[in-house]
């Protein structure tokens, strides 16, 4: 079965400080991994993705994360917050089963930034 | 390229009324999967449409239908509507073969009194 834990709901940091956001995942076959950011009452905007090539991804505004299958985690970083940053992001691994793409959304954790 | 754009941006109806929301994918895009996202929740997966058809579901009642055309734009119908059908209601568009990203419109909120 699939899933995907947001370990934290809410994070505050101040800004300049580094983000890390925590995502753990379950997957029973080689799953692609995803970063989304929503601001509010706005769509979902693609931060970076993982589809098996390294591991080590670098996204949009300045933002990365590192799977690790050991770990079975995909934590999503950025070394200095900015204000605009403050937003909802969600953790979202899909998986390709029985010619069908299963997508699964973590219940998201809110960043907040302060000045 | 539009990307993903879905219509209207804001709706409201009252309780036993139907709705149509409306997506149209990105371009060369040939999937397009509706979510719902209530207040303060994370999008929950509602069905996906490839080749005009649905190919999955997830946890909806069937008051919840939807319909894909010949140029992948789709159509998501709520029969009925409880108030507890007010949400952000996200369509997002892809491959179907997948391991790529899903694109996602800005969402329509639909209020329902």
């Amino acid at each position: 079965a699939q899933s995907v834990t947001q370990l934290d709901s809410h994070v505050s940091v101040s800004e300049g400080t580094p983000v890390l956001l925590r995502c753990n995942y379950s997957s029973s076959y080689s799953p692609s991994l995803f970063w989304y950011v929503q601001h509010p009452n706005k769509g979902l905007q693609l931060l970076l993705k993982y589809t098996s090539a390294a591991t080590l991804v670098k996204g949009i505004n300045g933002f990365e994360a590192e799977f690790k299958k050991s770990e079975t985690s995909f934590h999503l970083t950025k070394p200095s917050a900015h204000m605009s940053d403050a937003a909802e992001y969600f953790c979202v691994v899909t998986e390709n089963s029985g010619g069908y793409q299963k997508v699964t959304f973590g219940t998201g954790t809110k960043l907040q930034v302060i000045p | 390229d539009a990307g993903v754009t879905q219509s209207p941006t804001h709706l409201i109806k009252t309780r036993g009324q139907q709705v149509t929301l409306r997506c149209s994918p990105k371009s060369g895009h040939d999937t397009v999967s509706w979510y719902q996202q209530a207040l303060g929740q994370g999008p929950q997966f509602i069905f996906q449409y490839y080749e005009e058809e649905e190919r999955q579901r997830g946890n909806f009642p069937d008051r919840f239908s939807g319909h894909q055309f010949p140029n992948y734009s789709s159509e998501l119908n709520v029969n009925a509507l409880l108030l507890g059908d007010s949400a952000l209601y996200l369509c997002a568009s892809s491959l179907f073969q997948g391991g790529t990203e899903a694109f996602f419109g800005q969402g329509t909120r639909l209020t329902v009194v």
